[in-house]
């Protein structure tokens, strides 16, 4: 069982504050995601990372940011935080399999409320 | 192209047992996968199949797998309380790829 884990759970913020969503896993798995999840419960798939210094932007535009600086830890960057960006935040991450994607192992997300 | 359809809603009784459906698109799809999401929460892997099996059994669940159809079903047996939530199922292509589709989840009330 992975444990992945993001913090804060809920933040409320005012429009045009930069804000960084925190996710951490402690299973040394290399491959981690970010996704979007809407009010009517559909995920979004906004960042993914294979590894270190590896990050790619996933089928959402998204106005964020991450990085990918050590395996554990994939932090989620708002440079300005709009109204647009009220939504809850997933992170993800699974480790490497040979026999075809291995399944994903979520955080307990961030629920962002900006005002 | 890729898409994942789930119903929107189940209602069914404590004791008694639900399923849950979703359809899949894509025939090249290797893994598909159940999740349970409660408020508040990320989502939970309940279990995931591989695309050349036709059944999974997990204690209570039961996962069918419909290749030809492409219909998965998720069958919970003796449904209890604490199973309301929302249900999610995803497919996902053989490694070399980011890619997993996640359908729109059913939320699943359980009446006491």
């Amino acid at each position: 069982e992975a444990d992945i884990y993001q913090t804060p759970r809920y933040l409320v913020i005012g429009t045009g504050k930069k804000i960084t969503l925190e996710c951490s896993q402690t299973m040394g798995h290399d491959k981690m995601y970010w996704y979007q999840q809407d009010p009517g419960m559909e995920l979004h798939l906004i960042h993914y990372s294979y590894g270190v210094n590896s990050t790619e932007k996933g089928d959402l535009s998204s106005e964020s940011t991450v990085s990918r600086i050590r395996t554990e830890h994939f932090p989620l960057t708002l440079e300005s935080a709009r109204p647009s960006h009220t939504s809850q935040y997933l992170c993800a991450s699974r480790p490497s399999s040979p026999f075809g994607n291995s399944p994903l192992h979520f955080g307990n997300g961030t629920r962002l409320t900006v005002t | 192209g890729e898409d994942v359809e789930q119903s929107l809603f189940l209602s069914v009784r404590e004791g008694d047992s639900s399923v849950i459906n979703c359809t899949y698109t894509d025939s090249s799809s290797t893994y598909l996968y159940w999740y349970k999401q409660e408020p508040g929460a990320g989502l939970q892997l309940l279990t995931y199949i591989f695309s050349n099996m036709d059944m999974k059994q997990d204690q209570r669940l039961t996962v069918l797998l419909n290749k030809k159809d492409k219909h998965l079903s998720l069958r919970i047996a003796d449904t209890q309380t604490g199973d309301s939530a929302i249900y999610f199922c995803a497919e996902s292509k053989a490694s070399g790829t980011y890619k997993y589709i996640f359908g729109t989840g059913t939320r699943l009330k359980v009446l006491a």
